[in-house]
């Protein structure tokens, strides 16, 4: 069975750099069937998806955050990585790694979470 | 404020149906496949329908999904206290070039 789980500090100063990896077990990150991506929850409120890899390494993100992002593959360990460059108080969020399943149809559904890890950014 | 429109609360009795809608744009829901997600408290989303109408396997069919132009709907049927959780839609805005979701709906089972 897939299992995600983010690792990485659970505390970042502002204008820092948040740095998480997502290592994937049960399943190999190479599938040409999946991307893999992070999404983030701010607490108390809604989704907001951050961007997303395939294992060959093509890229694509959210354009509000695209120029403080970036998301690498590490195949040889099963694992992907977010950084997010300048945080600020507003970055504090639980954040999430995702399975993205390449549907027949073209879309991209969620289809496998981590369970969240929350970062906060403060002094 | 969400690129797809949501209602913030929807509450039904249990054993009745509850629908609730997902409201978008030709750039989003009008031209790409929706996927709804439930957020029981204190955990994980998981995802309940994806292209629209189809089930994972391993979701039961009391939650079905239709899409109709620039709205989508989430039916839940049946209702059981174990459904109280936040739902979410998302699909592609391809004017963004972005994955975009609802705000979220949440669900009382009364």
């Amino acid at each position: 069975q897939l299992q995600l789980q983010e690792s990485g500090p659970g505390l970042v100063k502002p204008s820092e750099t948040l740095s998480l990896t997502c290592t994937v077990s049960g399943g190999s990150i190479s599938s040409r069937s999946y991307y893999w991506g992070w999404i983030r929850q701010p607490p108390g409120k809604g989704l907001e998806w951050i961007g997303s890899i395939y294992y060959d390494g093509g890229t694509s993100f959210n354009p509000s955050l695209k120029s403080r992002v970036t998301i690498s593959v590490d195949t040889s360990n099963n694992q992907f990585s977010l950084k997010l460059r300048s945080v600020t108080a507003a970055d504090t969020a639980v954040y999430y790694c995702t399975r993205l399943y390449l549907a027949h149809s073209g879309s991209y559904p969620f289809d496998s979470w981590g369970q969240g890890t929350l970062v906060t950014v403060s002094s | 404020q969400s690129v797809l429109t949501q209602p913030p609360s929807v509450s039904a009795a249990p054993g009745q149906k509850v629908t609730i809608s997902c409201s978008g744009s030709s750039s989003n829901i009008g031209n790409n496949y929706v996927s709804w997600y439930q957020q029981l408290p204190g955990t994980a989303p998981k995802l309940l329908i994806y292209d629209n109408n189809k089930r994972p396997s391993g979701i039961p069919d009391r939650f079905s999904g239709s899409k109709s132009g620039t709205s989508a709907t989430l039916g839940i049927t049946g209702l059981q206290t174990g459904d109280e959780a936040d739902y979410y839609c998302a699909t592609w805005d391809s004017s963004l070039s972005a994955g975009v979701f609802g705000g979220g709906t949440k669900l009382t089972v009364l």
